[in-house]
Formats: structure tokens, C-alpha cells, sequence
């Protein structure tokens, strides 16, 4: 059984960058994809991006570029995402998922969550 | 970017009831179409996926269908675990995109 543990909740300043974590057990990075979500309080889901870890291959959409990076560490097999130049709208809690074994941007396992509240 | 639309918004219903929620792309989209469950303070869970097929362990009484740029989610007889929200999400091109959801309360 896959599982997915993220790190714990940040608080941030405007301007300051966040790295989360994701840590995968029960399987290895190297045979999926980590896909990233968040939601903003109250609203819905937003894909940020994707890492495929085996093939060091990476997607971001638009919004994020420049901004956004993800990464990988097989040897821990934990999957990072660091956001820079935080703004009071990146508040959100930001979610790791695999993608199935099929490869098609269906997302079978999900972390449980990391809160990040952006605020002075 | 494709747009995904739900109709309704939120739905009241009541247990035993059949529950169908629509989700409209903005573009065809094949049936690169998925289905998640969402309660509150809780990830997604995956419930269909490529339109119509059930995600294993997700009771039968979920079952998705369409193709193109129309899609639905039908839940044969609510259950009490099933109040929640309902996203519909696109794969089939970058960037995916999620429907705003669908709120479907006990009435």
C-alpha cells in the first residue's frame, strides 16, 4: 500500500519562499509520477504541477513558472516543491498525489496535506 | 486552458436517493475525465477514472459514463458517507484542470 506523508504546516512572509516535502513508503519514486495540488480555502483544486523522478522529467502549468520547482530524492524517496515570492493568495493547503501505475493523470494516492498561510 | 463546468453547483438530497452530478469540458476531451471525493479537512479520493471505470475498493453504486465534453457521476443509492464534494478533473492535455465542484448535502 502506498503512502504518502507531506511535512507540516508553514506560516510565511510575503516574498519568502516554502519547500514541502513529500515522502513516499510502500513503493519507490522511481515507478510513478508525483503530481501537486492545491486548494485555497474554500475553493477548489488546482494542479500546479508534475515530476517524474525515473525519467527527470518536469511540468509546471504557466501560472507557476518562474516561481515553482520540483524535485526529487531517490535515496530518501521524498518529493519536494518549493514556491518563491510568496503572496497572501499562495495561502493554500498544498497536496502531494501519485499518479496510477497507468500513467494517466488519475491520482490514486494523495498525501494528507500541508497547510502554508502566507501572511505579515 | 480546458474549463471544466459542474451542474449543479450543490444538490440536497437524501439517503437512498439517485444523485446524478454533470460535469461539461470545454473542449473534447475523450474520456480523459476522473471523478474525486472530497470531505472536509480530507484529500481527494480517486472514485472513477477514465469515465467509467471504478476505482478499486469504491463502492458500486458510483459509476461514471460519457465521452467528448459531457460526463456524469451517478451514486445509485446515497449513503450517509456519501455527503461530500464531488471535483471532476480533465487529462487529457496540460495544464489538468478540476471542475469547481459539486456540494451535495443531506437534505
Amino acid at each position: 500500500q502506498v503512502q504518502l506523508v507531506q511535512s507540516g504546516a508553514e506560516v510565511k512572509e510575503p516574498g519568502s519562499s516554502v519547500k514541502l516535502s513529500c515522502k513516499a513508503s510502500g513503493d519507490t519514486l522511481n515507478t510513478y509520477t508525483i503530481t501537486w495540488v492545491r486548494q485555497a480555502p474554500g475553493q477548489g483544486l488546482e494542479w500546479m504541477g508534475r515530476i517524474i523522478p525515473m525519467l527527470g522529467i518536469k511540468n509546471y502549468t504557466q501560472k507557476f513558472q518562474g516561481r515553482v520547482s520540483l524535485t526529487a530524492d531517490k535515496s530518501t524517496n521524498t518529493a519536494y516543491l518549493e514556491l518563491s515570492s510568496l503572496r497572501s493568495d499562495d495561502t493554500a493547503v498544498y497536496y502531494c498525489a501519485r499518479d496510477t501505475p497507468a500513467g494517466s493523470d488519475a491520482f490514486d494516492f494523495w498525501g494528507q496535506g500541508t497547510m502554508v498561510t502566507v501572511s505579515s | 486552458d480546458i474549463q471544466m463546468t459542474h451542474s449543479p453547483s450543490s444538490l440536497s438530497a437524501s439517503v437512498g436517493d439517485r444523485v446524478t452530478i454533470t460535469c461539461r469540458a470545454s473542449q473534447f476531451i475523450g474520456t480523459y475525465l476522473n471523478w474525486y471525493q472530497q470531505k472536509p479537512g480530507k484529500a481527494p479520493k480517486l472514485l472513477i477514472y477514465a469515465a467509467s471505470s471504478l476505482q478499486r475498493g469504491v463502492p458500486s453504486r458510483f459509476s461514471g459514463s460519457g465521452s467528448g465534453t459531457d460526463f456524469t457521476l451517478t451514486i445509485s443509492s446515497l449513503q450517509p458517507e456519501d455527503f461530500a464534494t464531488y471535483f471532476c478533473q480533465q487529462s487529457y492535455s496540460n495544464p489538468i484542470t478540476f471542475g469547481q465542484g459539486t456540494r451535495l448535502e443531506i437534505k
